[in-house]
């Protein structure tokens, strides 16, 4: 039982280049969540799911995109990366069948630079 | 004012000292309360959950006070292995598990 895994765990892009961040999680959870934390500012949410094939965007979705083609994975796409998007970035999932369903899991997160 | 605030610290305790932290939040609402540990890079894990009445694990204790809307975490004994930041997270009850989460508290403690 791995939990909440992400791929890759570092990556340094070039201002425009695109890219795909991989969440995956084994624990059967309905939601997923996309994070990115900055000094300073915290966990900010940049989109969610709520079940397969379902997504909705959070605080700051600018310049981000997701899917939930299957329920365990939850990807994020970069389309013309920018510096202003290097910051760590954190995967998180949740069940909303469990007596505790707001507790949420995360995963190791990525570390993007974007130069 | 933010929706979730906390003291950043560092707060510097000697082992075996008892520390508290609090965390205010501005939506009487919020149903849903937790105290996460982060580490230096790497992912919040949960600590505790907060319920109404409190409650204690071990040497972590969490405490809701929803009258002055704050959340407390108090560690007895600290360990030199307690460093790290503590996050805390409010639901914001809009009928979806969404969390936010406090910029978090610092804590460093020193043999």
């Amino acid at each position: 039982n791995a939990g909440v895994t992400q791929t890759p765990k570092f990556r340094v892009l070039k201002t425009g280049q695109s890219m795909t961040l991989l969440c995956a999680q084994d624990m059967n959870h309905e939601y997923m969540y996309w994070y990115r934390q900055d000094p300073g500012m915290g966990l900010r949410l940049i989109h969610y799911s709520v079940g397969e094939g379902t997504t909705a965007k959070g605080e700051v979705p600018d310049g981000y995109n997701v899917s939930r083609l299957k329920k365990q994975n939850f990807l994020l796409g970069l389309e013309s990366a920018a510096p202003s998007q290097t910051s760590v970035y954190f995967c998180a999932s949740s069940s909303w069948t469990s007596g505790s369903s707001y507790e949420q899991y995360f995963g190791p997160g990525t570390r993007l630079t974007v130069t | 004012r933010k929706e979730v605030e906390q003291d950043p610290g560092p707060f510097n305790v000697p082992e075996g000292a008892t520390v508290a932290f609090n965390c205010t939040y501005s939506n009487s609402a919020s149903q849903s309360f937790f105290w996460y540990r982060q580490d230096c890079r790497k992912e919040p894990k949960l600590l505790m959950s907060v319920y109404s009445s409190g409650n204690e694990d071990g040497r972590f204790t969490a405490q809701l006070n929803r009258a002055s809307q704050y959340i407390s975490l108090l560690i007895r004994d600290s360990k030199l292995s307690d460093s790290a930041t503590y996050l805390c997270a409010v639901n914001l009850n809009t009928g979806f598990q969404k969390l936010v989460f406090g910029t978090g508290t610092r804590l460093l403690v020193s043999p």
